[in-house]
């Protein structure tokens, strides 16, 4: 199994600009998960998903920032306009979805935004 | 709200010594899951063990080993015959039995030095 995969792993931009970051979770894993980690605020949920439906975007910082799941095997996380604050590698993870089943992580994508 | 404390932001030890990681966590459920989640720098985030509060017995996997202190709402991490493999960041990690959320301490950074 290729595990999850992220694109782009690194993503540069100016502020302003519209990002997409892209998740393919792992196959039959019905959960997934998108995660913001910063030096000052650590690791953070953003948003998941279980069956291709939001079930908590608490943790979604501002109207900036969207997700979607239009498949069982594809995700975006978007952020429009983008600013310098949102700097930070960005993790998905996917898990089966069976109650407190382990979460695999992808590799990260890694946004400097200008 | 759950809340994760890991008190030692950064440690070294020399290879093949035994290190403690320290990690309190704070909640009101009686039900729910702990973790410590490993990341090197190549930034993938790695399950290393998985306590179930419910359980007395402490958890092992290999080299690594908890202290789950469930009234004094402890779970530390112990690894032994350290290697040079085992630098990375440590977190610990946070989940309510009725939950998929993971709740994330700020990390510990472990040097093991040759």
């Amino acid at each position: 199994d290729a595990g999850v995969i992220q694109s782009p792993r690194h993503e540069v931009t100016e502020m302003g600009q519209e990002v997409t970051l892209r998740c393919k979770p792992i196959s039959g894993h019905n959960s997934l998960f998108w995660y913001r980690q910063t030096m000052m605020r650590g690791l953070e949920l953003l948003i998941y998903f279980n069956n291709n439906v939001p079930i908590d975007d608490s943790g979604m910082p501002e109207d900036r920032f969207s997700a979607k799941m239009p498949n069982a095997s594809f995700s975006t996380l978007k952020i429009q306009p983008s600013e310098p604050r949102d700097s930070a590698v960005y993790f998905c993870a996917s898990s089966l979805g069976l109650p407190r089943d382990e979460q695999f992580f992808g590799p990260g994508t890694r946004l400097t935004v200008l | 709200a759950q809340t994760v404390t890991q008190s030692q932001p950064e440690m070294s030890v020399q290879e093949a010594e035994t290190v403690t990681l320290s990690c309190t966590y704070d909640t009101s459920e009686s039900n729910y899951y702990l973790f410590w989640y490993k990341q090197p720098p190549s930034r993938q985030m790695i399950l290393v063990i998985r306590q179930e509060a419910y359980k007395q017995q402490n958890a092992t996997e290999n080299r690594f080993s908890v202290n789950f202190q469930k009234a004094a709402k402890s779970f530390s991490l112990k690894i032994s015959d350290s290697q040079l493999g085992d630098t990375a960041m440590y977190f610990c990690a946070f989940m309510k039995q009725t939950d998929d959320k993971i709740i994330f301490g700020k990390g510990t950074r472990l040097h093991i030095l040759p």
